[in-house]
């Protein structure tokens, strides 16, 4: 089993609907990171949480510690939020404080 | 732009043989972060420099090694190069333990 699962793997979406990407982990974090990766390959970071809700523009992410999970949510979806997120974890036990575990991706497509 | 450069973009090479991939962080950043991206693994974490030295290891094979320099550039060598290395090979910088901000990225083909 992952240390990180993500859902889903694949979503299609309109332009303008409201979309969650949902994240588990099954370690010990000490935050968690959302990135978007464009089709060309570069990797942005979205969001850094160790707890609560932050909200960037039309992108929001939250995170329970204790249930050990998070969402990204995309409110007023638009065809340029066509991209693979990643969830990834950074770990707080033994000698590897600041290692990042990763999500395999969700890949969204928004449609016009 | 994220402020972290690559070198080269793309790299071609054969079986055997061994490659450096070259990484400068954004300016003022001390950490550097090395992840290897492949189809069938996904990301994952490399190795990580803090300011010179050797701060944390993920799954980096012994043929591969790394080094931060004091201008805190970085250089992730890869030897004995087989198929299955073939991947893209990112680098990030973060201060401390921060966001981390990617580069674009070495895109390898091994032959």
């Amino acid at each position: 089993k992952n240390e990180v699962e993500q859902s889903p793997q694949n979503l299609t979406a309109q332009e303008g609907e409201f979309i969650t990407i949902n994240c588990s982990y099954s370690v010990g974090i000490s935050a968690l990171h959302w990135l978007q990766q464009h089709p060309g390959g570069g990797i942005v970071s979205l969001f850094m949480l160790s707890s609560g809700k932050k909200k960037h523009g039309r992108l929001i992410a939250t995170i329970n510690i204790q249930e050990k999970h998070s969402s990204l949510h995309i409110t007023a979806s638009h065809p340029r939020d066509s991209a693979v997120y990643i969830c990834a974890v950074r770990v707080n036990y033994g000698g590897s404080q600041g290692n990042l575990i990763f999500g395999k991706g969700t890949k969204l497509s928004v449609k016009p | 732009d994220s402020g972290v450069t690559q070198t080269p973009k793309h790299l071609i090479t054969a079986t055997g043989q061994r490659v450096t991939l070259r990484c400068s962080p954004r300016s003022g950043d001390l950490s550097v972060y090395w992840y290897q991206q492949s189809l069938d693994q996904g990301l994952q974490f490399l190795i990580q420099y803090y300011n010179g030295e050797e701060r944390a290891k993920g799954n980096i094979l012994e043929r591969f090694s790394a080094q931060q320099f004091p201008d805190l550039h970085s250089e992730l060598n890869l030897s004995s190069l087989e198929l299955g290395d073939s991947a893209l090979y990112f680098c990030a910088s973060s201060k401390n333990l921060e966001t981390q901000y990617f580069g674009p990225g070495t895109r390898l083909l091994v032959l």
